[in-house]
């Protein structure tokens, strides 16, 4: 089982949608969570980090809940511009590693 | 500009000839990673460093070699290349583990 899984995807949404992303890390001891998005062949660049709490960052919503050790994303209002890959990462302090998802693509159409 | 700049960005070489690639960040990061990435497999941590002189072993460290002799330099190193080494390599800084990474460009290897 890997570490950190998420929905295989691809996703199609039309401009406009609402779409969420789920994604489930194994290692309880895991400290700190993030998106990243990553456009083809290009260089992961931090969408946002994820908070117990929740966080919200314009059309992008994210909450984690550690009981279930799950993270999701929500994007409200899809833009073309949305289309790209969703990284969930995870990190843990056994070891001090960083472990990405496989990641899942989203196609926004107009 | 905040930056991590690898090279080369891309190299074509062949079995067994020894390269490295250079990774150099100028934010005055301490940990420092290089990941290799593979269609559907997603990123894989290679080594990471959390400072000057310490280093650690990723998820697939076969092959590799890195050195942190200065805080702002963390080379990948490739003795000996073979085809299943074949891939997109990132580097990455933060300012310390578990804080959000800086990606380089990324170095596109073909081994022959």
């Amino acid at each position: 089982r890997k570490e950190v899984e998420q929905d295989p995807g691809p996703f199609n949404v039309p401009e406009g949608a609402t779409v969420a992303f789920n994604c489930t890390y194994s290692n309880s001891a895991s400290q700190s969570f993030f998106w990243y998005r990553q456009d083809c062949r290009k260089e992961p660049k931090l969408l946002m980090s994820v908070y117990s709490s929740g966080n919200e960052d314009g059309r992008f919503t994210a909450q984690l809940n550690r009981a279930s050790q799950y993270i999701s994303l929500l994007i409200r209002d899809s833009k073309l511009s949305d289309s790209a890959t969703y990284l969930c990462v995870v990190t843990h302090t056994g070891g001090f590693k960083t472990i990405f998802g496989a990641g899942t693509r989203l196609f926004v159409k107009a | 500009e905040a930056q991590v700049t690898q090279n080369p960005r891309y190299l074509i070489t062949v079995t067994g000839k020894k390269l490295t690639v250079t990774c150099s960040q100028n934010m005055n990061h301490e940990y420092m990673s290089w990941y290799r990435q593979d269609p559907g497999l997603g990123l894989r941590q290679i080594y990471y460093s959390m400072n000057v002189e310490v280093t650690d072993k990723g998820d697939v460290p076969e092959g590799y070699k890195v050195s942190r002799k200065e805080k702002r330099n963390f080379p990948l190193i490739l003795e000996s290349p073979s085809p299943n080494q074949t891939s997109l390599y990132f580097c990455a800084s933060s300012s310390q583990f578990a804080q959000p990474q800086h990606f380089g460009d990324g170095t596109r290897l073909s081994i022959l």
